[in-house]
């Protein structure tokens, strides 16, 4: 089984400010964790992605998770805001094959950014 | 490589009719998911096909609901006698075996508000 708590439904910062969008995770395989990115009316666009290797991860514009296994975690990060990262922010892990590759989300957290 | 694409990608009925979505998938993407996204929550998984084969069916798609994949290229997924507790946002993702660590590209979207 597997689950996902993101801490904070919203989340406000002023631009250039720090973004630290927390995730914890639950799973009973080893898990691929994701951070996907959803603006108002539509789909959901992949920001990064961890499977296994390096730790800390990059993904597109300008963001980086890391996956910290003993405190169960992958907090999204990024060092200065901008007015276009207004969105929703979900945080997701699977397994890796079969029935396990199904996505699980957690509640989103939306992300606003003031002048 | 033209992406997922959902249709129609509003849908409006009256509760009791049926109704029917259809997703096409990236081209040689042989796995596909469907996800429902009520407001405020996050993608929730219903089912998931590995080429036709429907492979796992999630508790919330209740008998009502049917997805069929016949020739392991687009999806439909359909609801009959439909209810307002199925007003949501459907989503479709697919990706390829050959592909990263399940990375699910996303559709648009089909929103369904049942009156």
């Amino acid at each position: 089984a597997q689950s996902v708590t993101q801490l904070g439904s919203h989340v406000s910062v002023s631009e250039g400010a720090l973004v630290l969008l927390r995730c914890n995770y639950s799973s009973s395989v080893p898990p691929y964790l994701f951070w996907y990115v959803q603006y108002p009316n539509q789909g959901l666009q992949l920001l990064l992605k961890y499977t296994t290797g390096a730790t800390l991860v990059k993904g597109i514009n300008g963001f980086e998770a890391e996956f910290k296994k003993s405190e169960t975690s992958f907090h999204l990060t990024k060092p200065s805001a901008h007015m276009s990262d207004a969105a929703e922010y979900f945080c997701a892990v699977s397994g890796a094959t079969g029935t396990a590759s199904k996505l699980t989300f957690g509640t989103g957290t939306r992300l606003q950014v003031t002048l | 490589d033209t992406g997922v694409s959902q249709n129609p990608r509003h849908k409006i009925t009256k509760r009791g009719q049926n109704v029917t979505f259809r997703c096409d998938p990236i081209s040689e993407h042989n796995r596909l998911y469907w996800y429902r996204q009520t407001l405020g929550q996050g993608p929730e998984f219903l089912t998931y096909f590995q080429n036709e084969a429907q492979l796992e069916k999630s508790r919330l798609l209740s008998d009502r609901f049917s997805a069929e994949r016949p020739k392991g290229s687009f999806s439909t997924l359909e609801i009959q006698r439909t209810e307002q507790g199925d007003s949501a946002m459907y989503l479709c993702a697919s990706r390829s075996d050959r592909g990263f660590y399940n990375e699910q590209f996303f559709g648009p979207g089909t929103r369904l508000t049942v009156l």
